[in-house]
């Protein structure tokens, strides 16, 4: 079993959806969660980061975490076809190391 | 300011050679983390130093791969004896403070094909 699950996807959505997006993990030491944004030959850039459980908006992004089921989620408000991207979900904590563990992705696709 | 560097953004070399990949982190940045990126996944992370010294290496595959940091600021990542598996995007990225919390800023990636 991987230490990050993620559905690869790929999801496709109208212009203006709510889009959810999801994450489960194992290790029980993560206390710093992430969600990156990549676009097709770039590399990943930060969209939303929590420490420990609970909520964070920024715009049109909300991050949840809930710690007790393991579970991550973020939401995409009023969808843009420049939303366009695979959304990585990543987690770090003191696991005998500072490593980052990134889930698989998944590919967003929002149509016009 | 620059963001993250890595050079060269492909390269293209035969099974059994030697390779280099360098990354320049953002300037003032202490900490640098290598990661590789096969398709359809997430990054895997490889190294992580903060200042010259690995902080982590526990990522490295084999003996094969090395990467150093002489003088805290440029890395290069190593790869001797290519196999075909190791085709992938190799990513860097840096953060202005040790790994857990601070934001890491991510390069382009250079494409590396074994042939």
């Amino acid at each position: 079993q991987k230490e990050v699950e993620q559905d690869p996807g790929p999801l496709s959505v109208p212009e203006g959806a709510i889009v959810s997006l999801n994450c489960t993990y194992s290790n029980s030491a993560f206390q710093y969660f992430m969600w990156y944004r990549q676009y097709s030959r770039k590399g990943p850039e930060l969209l939303m980061y929590t420490y420990s459980s609970g909520n964070k908006e920024d715009g049109r992004f909300t991050a949840q975490v809930d710690k007790s089921s393991k579970y991550i989620s973020l939401f995409i408000r009023d969808s843009q076809p420049s939303d366009s991207a695979t959304y990585l979900c990543a987690m770090s904590g003191y696991t005998g190391g500072f490593k980052t563990i990134f889930g698989a992705g998944t590919r967003l696709f929002v149509k016009a | 300011g620059a963001g993250v560097s890595q050079t060269p953004s492909n390269k293209v070399t035969e099974k059994g050679k030697y390779v280099e990949l360098r990354c320049d982190p953002i300037s003032g940045h202490t900490a640098l983390y290598w990661y590789r990126q096969s398709l359809g996944q997430g990054p895997e992370f490889l190294i992580y130093f903060q200042g010259t010294g690995a902080a982590d290496d526990s990522g490295l595959p084999n003996d094969r791969f090395f990467a150093v940091r002489p003088e805290g600021s440029v890395s290069t990542l190593k790869i001797q004896r290519t196999e075909r598996g190791d085709s992938a995007v190799y990513l860097c990225a840096s953060s202005f403070g040790q790994g857990e919390g601070n934001e890491q800023f991510f390069g382009p990636g250079t494409r590396l094909t074994v042939l």
